[in-house]
C-alpha cells in the first residue's frame, strides 16, 4: 500500500529565504507526482506535475524534483514571500483506482 | 473559465436526512473523483469514475453513493448521513490517466 510522508508538518521561515519541502513515498512504481497548494478553507491548486520519466519541473519561483528510485520529491521555493504561506501537499498517482495518494501536507508560514 | 464547481459550499444537516452534493466540470474531462479531507487523516478517495456510467469505490466508500449519467456531472449522495461523515469534501477531475488533477473549492458538511 502506497504511503506518502511529508515532514515536518509545519515550517516557519523569514521572508526572502529559499526553502525546500520534502515528500517521500513507499512504492516507487508511480505514474506521476503532483504538488498542490491549499489555502485555509479553500480547495487545492495544482502547482507542478512531474511524470515518472522526468527529473524536475519548474514554474516561476517553484522547482520540483523527483527521484523515483529513492522514493523522494522536493519542492524548492525561491525567495519566499508572505503570500506563499499555505499548506503544501504532495500526491502520487500509481494508476490504480485512478486515485492520488496524498501526504498530510506541510503548513508553511513566511514571516514578513 | 475552466473549473470544477461544487454545491453547496457549506451544509449543516441532521442525521438521516438524505443529501446530495453536486459536482460539475466544464473541461470535458473523462475522470472524476470524490475525496474527503479530515484533520490528521489527510485526503482520502471516496469514489471515482472513468467515464459515463463507469464508477468504482475508492478507499472509504461506505455510506456514500455516486452516479455519472453525464460526462460533466458527478454528484455525491449521502442516503442517511451520520456524524462521522462530517468532513470537507472535494470533487476532482482530469482529462486522461496521467494528467493534472483539478479540484473543486470544497464542500464543508456538518452532520448533527
Amino acid at each position: 500500500k502506497q504511503e506518502v510522508t511529508q515532514i515536518p508538518a509545519a515550517l516557519s521561515v523569514p521572508e526572502g529565504e529559499n526553502l525546500v519541502l520534502n515528500c517521500s513515498f513507499t512504492d516507487s512504481a508511480i505514474y506521476n507526482l503532483q504538488w498542490f497548494r491549499q489555502d485555509p478553507g479553500k480547495g487545492l491548486t495544482s502547482l507542478l506535475l512531474i511524470q515518472s520519466s522526468q527529473r524536475e519541473q519548474t514554474s516561476g519561483r517553484l522547482n520540483a524534483s523527483l527521484d523515483k528510485s529513492s522514493g523522494r520529491s522536493t519542492l524548492y521555493i525561491a525567495a519566499s514571500q508572505p503570500g506563499d504561506s499555505a499548506t503544501y501537499l504532495c500526491a502520487v498517482f500509481t494508476g490504480a483506482n485512478s486515485k492520488l495518494t496524498f501526504g498530510k501536507g506541510i503548513t508553511l508560514s513566511v514571516r514578513p | 473559465e475552466a473549473q470544477v464547481t461544487q454545491n453547496p459550499r457549506y451544509l449543516i444537516t441532521v442525521t438521516g436526512k438524505k443529501l446530495t452534493v453536486t459536482c460539475s466540470q466544464n473541461m470535458n474531462h473523462e475522470y472524476m473523483s470524490w475525496y474527503r479531507q479530515d484533520p490528521g487523516l489527510g485526503l482520502r478517495q471516496i469514489y471515482y469514475s472513468m467515464n459515463v456510467e463507469v464508477t468504482d469505490k475508492g478507499d472509504v466508500p461506505e455510506g456514500y453513493k455516486v452516479s455519472r449519467k453525464e460526462k460533466r456531472n458527478f454528484p455525491l449522495i449521502l442516503e442517511s448521513p451520520s456524524p462521522n461523515q462530517t468532513s470537507l469534501y472535494f470533487c476532482a477531475s482530469r482529462l486522461l490517466q496521467g494528467d493534472t488533477q483539478y479540484f473543486g473549492p470544497g464542500t464543508r458538511l456538518t452532520v448533527l
